[in-house]
């Protein structure tokens, strides 16, 4: 099976922007959990869909806003970029069905750059 | 209130020597532990995984061993091997409708494998 995938891979946006990310998740994969990596806070969790319904949301302001589509792929939104969203997003598919603890695996990453 | 906690920022062996990767988590409802490999500027690579109901997982050079009543689980990478070095992370998870698709990363213990 093919991987996650995330598009654009690279980004650079100014303040006041917005951006839109991208995530396939692996075939069958129903569950899509958003997470923003950054130097000083490591992995935070944003926030996760499962059949097009957002089921959990880390501590992340209004600004970050996603959403699924009927195919499982899912979107994920920033408005009114700040310097401090300067980050590695990253998205990861899971299968909740397959019984025993979720194992999430991971696409590549957007790297975003505000600037 | 970090609930997944990696103390060591760095490790270096030699090849073909153990290593052994230390996390330790403080909170109890935790059932479900992760560890990932992380090279810069991509996605986590999973590597091995254990339910709260075992103590000990295998897979090939990986095992991972979880320590209920201290709250501690290692990562044992035997024979450790140059392609090794990289950053791994430590995760959990726990069941419950408020936590779907949510994992809690450690802050990741950057792994050098000498030659």
């Amino acid at each position: 099976k093919a991987g996650v995938t995330q598009t654009p891979r690279y980004l650079i946006k100014t303040r006041g922007q917005q951006v839109t990310l991208s995530c396939s998740p692996i075939s069958g994969h129903r569950s899509v959990s958003w997470y923003q990596q950054t130097p000083g806070q490591g992995l935070q969790f944003l926030f996760e869909y499962f059949s097009e319904t957002q089921r959990n949301k880390g501590n992340f302001p209004g600004r970050f806003s996603g959403r699924q589509f009927s195919n499982s792929r899912s979107e994920m939104n920033v408005s009114t970029l700040e310097l401090g969203d300067s980050a590695l997003y990253l998205c990861a598919s899971s299968d909740p069905t397959s019984g025993g603890g979720e194992t999430q695996y991971f696409g590549p990453g957007t790297r975003l750059l505000v600037l | 209130d970090q609930q997944v906690k990696q103390n060591s920022p760095s490790l270096s062996v030699q090849e073909g020597r153990i290593s052994i990767l230390n996390c330790d988590y403080t909170n109890s409802m935790f059932d479900y532990f992760l560890w990932y490999k992380k090279y810069p500027a991509e996605g986590p690579t999973f590597l091995i995984s254990i339910s709260s109901i075992k103590d000990k997982n295998e897979d090939g050079r990986f095992t991972v061993f979880l320590n209920k009543s201290a709250k501690h689980l290692s990562l044992h990478i035997v024979p450790s091997q140059p392609g090794d070095s990289a950053v791994y992370f430590c995760a959990a998870s726990h069941i419950g409708s408020s936590n779907t698709g949510k994992l809690i990363f450690g802050q990741g213990t950057t792994l050098q494998v000498k030659p």
